[in-house]
């Protein structure tokens, strides 16, 4: 069974650029989540879709970051324009069940740099 | 004071060895822990879910301790490939109605030949 997949692996724009990054969640994965991870940090949760809908945005930062799921498949994160402080890794994970358990499987993570 | 909070480390440890790492969390309806290992520059890999009687996977041992809320993770005949950063995360959904996991800043463990 294929894991969850992001795109790109890295990405390095300037200051006032737009980005976006991609996820692809486990097949049959109804939960999908973002996390970021700045330097020095712990990872810090963004947002989580269930199939297609925002069930929570409580950890998108501000209006910069537009994250989507079209279909209730794979997912987009959009970060327009990009300050320096979006620099970090961008991880995705992606959960089967929501129940007690809501085991999240992560998948490699998109490093943001932003000049 | 964090949610989730973790001794960084690092635990340098011989080959063979049994450490154990700690890991407090400050939300006492918390019900859902997990911990995850981090090799440099990867992600975060689900290592075991921790279940209130504790459990057991091969050399890896994880416990829950609800009065005095923190979760442990006993890892035994350390091997070099187990050095690596360990994340303790949580969630509190039944408070929170929130799925999201808090991290803590993890544990670097080096093992030494």
């Amino acid at each position: 069974e294929a894991g969850v997949t992001q795109f790109p692996s890295h990405s390095v724009i300037e200051k006032g650029q737009t980005v976006t990054l991609r996820c692809d969640p486990i097949s049959g994965h109804d939960n999908l989540y973002w996390y970021r991870r700045v330097m020095g940090k712990e990872i810090k949760f963004l947002l989580h879709f269930v199939k297609e809908s925002k069930q929570d945005e409580s950890g998108m930062p501000n209006n910069r970051f537009l994250a989507e799921r079209t279909g209730g498949t794979y997912s987009t994160l959009k970060v327009q324009p990009a300050e320096l402080e979006d620099s970090g890794v961008y991880f995705c994970a992606s959960s089967h069940y929501s129940g007690r358990s809501n085991e999240q499987f992560f998948g490699p993570g998109t490093r943001l740099t932003v000049l | 004071r964090k949610e989730v909070e973790q001794d960084p480390g690092p635990f340098n440890v011989p080959e063979g060895a049994t450490v154990a790492f700690n890991c407090t969390y400050s939300n006492s309806a918390s019900q859902s822990f997990f911990w995850y290992r981090q090799d440099c520059r990867k992600e975060p890999k689900l290592l075991m879910s921790v279940y209130s009687s504790g459990n057991e996977d091969g050399r890896f041992t994880a416990q829950l301790n609800r009065a005095s809320q923190y979760i442990s993770l006993l890892i035994r005949d350390s091997k070099l490939s187990d050095s690596a950063t360990y994340l303790c995360a949580v969630n509190a959904w039944e408070d929170t109605g929130r799925r999201a996991l808090t991290f803590g800043s993890g544990t670097r463990l080096q093992v030494q030949p």
